[in-house]
């Protein structure tokens, strides 16, 4: 049973910043938070983890409200070839990335 | 490129027979992890080795079956194939790298049973 919950799809334009909410009411105080990207017949790829407040790297920021029940994946100035899944999961070590839900189909338009 | 290599890419068999697939993880990773994933649909993990141990199962079949070899390379065994089974199957490593849990995806063999 998935521990997550986000939308099943959403739409932008190429330059927009992109925000993917996720939902986890039941996060376990030693639980993750961590965003995979997925293109169409290839494996998922790790885009960024957090525990709590923000986080950014080089493509994306994670912000984390303070009582960790959501969490959001911004992608900013999207490009055509951001289309592709995004799956949220939360949990700690390395139990939690067994549990994958549907993911959020993410299509960027011209 | 992830460093996870699977073999073959496609297979393409009829059912009731039987197939192997193979894999080989980043160099150093001790853990592999097999998925199911059907067309359109999220990943349903299927079992996960740890050093040549099996260390979780999720929704594996009992026609399905999978080991880890001392060399750390694994192969997931399906027998007794049905047309459900055509899907695209990944395996994966793990690792802890500057404090954060990432597993790395090979690029996946796509089984179709017909």
């Amino acid at each position: 049973l998935a521990k997550t919950t986000q939308p099943i799809s959403m739409d932008s334009y190429e330059g927009q910043e992109v925000n993917i909410t996720c939902s986890h009411n039941n996060i376990a105080t030693n639980d993750y938070i961590t965003w995979y990207q997925q293109f169409p017949s290839q494996g998922p790829r790790f885009i960024i983890q957090g525990y709590k407040t923000k986080v950014t790297n080089e493509v994306a920021s994670l912000f984390i409200p303070a009582d960790r029940k959501s969490s959001t994946l911004s992608l900013p100035r999207v490009s055509l070839s951001d289309t592709a899944v995004y799956y949220c999961l939360v949990g700690a070590d390395s139990n939690y990335q067994l549990i994958w839900g549907a993911g959020t189909k993410l299509i960027i338009k011209p | 490129d992830s460093g996870v290599t699977q073999t073959p890419k496609h297979l393409i068999t009829a059912t009731g027979q039987r197939v192997t697939l193979r894999c080989s993880p980043r160099s150093g990773d001790l853990s592999v992890y097999w998925y199911q994933q059907s067309l359109d649909q999220g990943l349903q993990f299927l079992i996960q080795y740890y050093n040549g141990e099996e260390r979780a199962k999720g929704n594996i079949l009992e026609r399905f079956s999978a080991q880890q070899f001392p060399d750390l390379h694994s192969e997931l065994n399906l027998s007794s194939l049905e047309l459900g089974d055509s899907a695209l199957y990944f395996c994966a490593s793990s690792a802890r790298l500057a404090g954060v849990y990432e597993q790395f995806f090979g690029p996946g063999t796509r089984l179709t049973v017909l």
